[in-house]
């Protein structure tokens, strides 16, 4: 079965600080994708950055990067140069194989605060 | 960009009504969902759909129905709508194959039950 885990209910950070977000997880699937969601207080998930299983460098979108340690099985979100518009919930999510429809698995969130 | 569109934003219903929830996707995308997302529990999985006219129980269906009668659009029905259902509701596609494919979602109907 599938599961992510998101340990960290809430997290602060100072602005212009760099954030990591941890999430690990479980499969036994070989073949998997890591998926990063930002949620605003106004309600929409963002699509942030995917990692596949089978990448060997860590993906990184702007500001955004994954530590992703297969081993370990978590895939770490990085936010650096912390602004105040980064202040939402952040969901880790990982979508499941083809005998599961490709549903996506996400975990329960972290709610980033941002402080001037 | 991939657009998916949920038919209303706030949603104030009162116990015991049927409450159909509408969601369009403008990508062709094979697979649909159907979430409710509650503080400290993330987002719960209610129904999927992977085809026209099929539908699949997620984690967590009672009380719901689904209807995909057009690819493009997903219904979420609360049969006999109960205060216990008053939830943040989203809906998500993405495309079938390809594991970098990430889910879309719309902007969530914020629903009511009183």
């Amino acid at each position: 079965a599938q599961k992510i885990t998101q340990t960290q209910p809430g997290m602060f950070v100072q602005e212009k600080e760099a954030v990591t977000l941890d999430c690990t997880y479980d499969t036994s699937d070989p073949s998997y994708g890591l998926f990063w969601y930002k949620q605003p207080s106004s309600g929409e998930m963002i699509f942030l950055i995917y990692q596949g299983s089978y990448d060997q460098q860590n993906a990184t979108e702007g500001r955004y990067s994954l530590n992703f340690q297969k081993a370990r099985k978590s895939a770490n979100l990085v936010i650096s140069a912390s602004q105040l518009g980064d202040s939402a919930m952040y969901f880790c999510a990982m979508r499941g194989p083809l005998s599961t429809g490709n549903q996506f698995y996400f975990g329960t969130g972290t709610s980033l605060t941002v402080i001037p | 960009d991939v657009k998916v569109t949920q038919s209303s934003r706030y949603l104030v219903k009162r116990t015991g009504e049927k409450v159909f929830l509408e969601c369009v996707q403008d990508m062709d995308h094979e697979n649909m969902f159907w979430y409710r997302q509650d503080p400290g529990l993330g987002l719960r999985l209610i129904y999927f759909s992977y085809d026209v006219k099929m539908k699949e129980k997620g984690d967590i269906p009672e009380g719901y129905s689904v209807s995909r009668e057009k690819k493009e659009r997903f219904s979420l029905i609360l049969e006999s709508a109960s205060t216990n259902q008053t939830s943040m509701y989203l809906c998500a596609s993405h495309y079938r194959g390809g594991n970098n494919q990430p889910q879309h979602f719309g902007d969530g109907t914020r629903l009511s039950i009183l």
